[in-house]
């Protein structure tokens, strides 16, 4: 019964493929974001979708590119991937505009090789 | 933007001892402050938040304090417990920000038996 899943948990690939990241939430919250958290443990927020809207778009590399077909799912896609781009992914959703708290997923940890 | 500095970046106690973390906000509009705690290998999770309208918040053995005209808030922690050895992230958003929450760069926290 998570709140928010998001699959894959670990993912390892090679430089230069494709590959994508689910995410739903079940919590009827109409705001959805993915943060990435680096080696460092810094979280960042890259991308925040409320109901299936862009909100926030991050200074990330347009090789990201979120989807959302709907305000219960976001996905993340990211294309021809670097090195840089290891890290732990998390998917989260809130109350939107309200100051309602972030509930994360469990996180999927990429691994480029 | 909003900029959160977070203080220490590592902080080691004796079980049974208080711990205390700092954190100051850039932006005066900012009005909603929470603080995750982040296990080993897990994601963020809630532990307690407080809003501009409130200067102290007690949960149990866990308290936030929040001065607006300094611009910094605090967390402590009483009778620490081995179990409270997480990273622990403060952050800030507003009304207005489609709740992008802007996240302090954590604080290791080790509590030794």
């Amino acid at each position: 019964d998570t709140a928010v899943s998001q699959t894959p948990k670990y993912l390892v690939t090679q430089m230069g493929n494709d590959k994508s990241i689910k995410c739903e939430q079940n919590l009827g919250h109409d705001t959805m974001y993915w943060y990435k958290q680096d080696s460092k443990k810094f979280l960042k927020i890259m991308f925040s979708y409320n109901n299936k809207e862009l909100i926030i778009n991050e200074t990330v590399p347009n090789r990201f590119s979120p989807k959302s077909p709907d305000k219960a799912h976001l996905n993340l896609h990211i294309n021809s991937l670097e090195l840089g781009d290891s890290a732990v992914y998390f998917c989260a959703s809130s109350q939107g505009d309200r100051n309602s708290p972030l509930h994360f997923g469990n996180g999927t940890r990429l691994t480029v090789t | 933007g909003e900029n959160v500095e977070q203080h220490p970046s590592t902080l080691s106690v004796q079980e049974g001892d208080s711990a205390v973390i700092k954190c100051t906000y850039s932006d005066s509009a900012s009005n909603y402050f929470p603080w995750y705690k982040q296990e080993l290998g897990k994601r963020p999770q809630l532990i307690i938040d407080i809003r501009s309208n409130v200067g102290e918040k007690k949960d149990q053995r866990i308290a936030v304090t929040l001065n607006k005209t300094a611009k910094h808030f605090s967390l402590h922690i009483t009778e620490t417990q081995p179990e409270d050895s997480a990273v622990y992230f403060c952050a800030a958003s507003k009304v207005g920000s489609q709740g992008n929450l802007i996240f302090g760069k954590g604080t290791k926290l080790s509590v030794k038996p």
